[in-house]
């Protein structure tokens, strides 16, 4: 089946600091790939949708300065948050769409800790 | 405003009882998902349902898109402690062709106790 690789799992950083988060299909090609954002207990909310070769495009109250994203190529997308803070303390998760079915196949998503 | 109201969103039962998580909405959608996610884990697919008044089962969970494309459900019989997570439904918008972004509800965290 798809698989979607995201790395790290988890990342500890100092606020101002940048990260950055890869997002991998492993077995498909996907041009469009997507970040969320999920709190504790929470649903997940989403952030911005990658287009490969293009600009994201970012959902209403996302800072784009803030968390850049890049997807340079059919296989990857990046999200590198910039100047973290504690309040960018979060658990990211990427999702791509294989053309074979009707759902999207999620990544293992990342805990950020900006300390 | 919630395109997709999930409920409950919390749930706590016994092990054996049965459940029952609900999704619903006033807008049509072209096809429903609902995922299993556990701590520190991306969302998993149990199922995708895309006919009005379709039935899907997988194994104690059923899962049921309404008539008219608008809610759906997930039951579960006897529930077990294996069960317990984070189960979400999300759905593409009729007209977005299945490409466009997945609509989540709000979650329901359901605890099963041994």
């Amino acid at each position: 089946g798809a698989v979607v690789s995201q790395h790290p799992s988890w990342v500890i950083c100092k606020s101002g600091t940048s990260v950055k988060i890869e997002c991998r299909s492993l077995d498909f090609q996907a041009t469009t790939m997507f970040w969320y954002r999920q709190f504790p207990k929470q649903s997940l909310m989403l952030m911005a949708t990658s287009n490969e070769g293009s600009k994201a495009t970012y959902e209403q109250g996302v800072e784009k300065d803030k968390f850049l994203i890049n997807h340079a190529s059919l296989t990857l997308s990046t999200l590198t948050v910039t100047s973290a803070h504690p309040e960018d303390s979060s658990f990211y998760i990427c999702s791509a769409r294989d053309g074979g079915h009707y759902g999207y196949t999620f990544g293992s998503g990342t805990r950020l800790t900006v300390v | 405003t919630q395109l997709l109201e999930q409920s409950p969103q919390f749930l706590s039962i016994q092990e054996g009882e049965n459940l029952t998580v609900y999704c619903n909405s006033s807008s049509v959608f072209s096809s429903l998902q609902w995922y299993r996610q556990e701590p520190g884990e991306g969302p998993v697919l149990l199922v995708t349902v895309v006919t009005g008044g379709e039935v899907k089962k997988l194994k104690r969970l059923t899962f049921q898109f309404g008539d008219a494309r608008k809610d759906s459900s997930l039951h579960i019989t006897a529930a077990q402690p294996g069960d317990t997570g984070l189960y979400l439904c999300a759905g593409f918008l009729h007209g977005s062709g299945n490409t466009g972004k997945l609509i989540f509800g709000q979650g329901t965290t359901l605890q099963v106790k041994p």
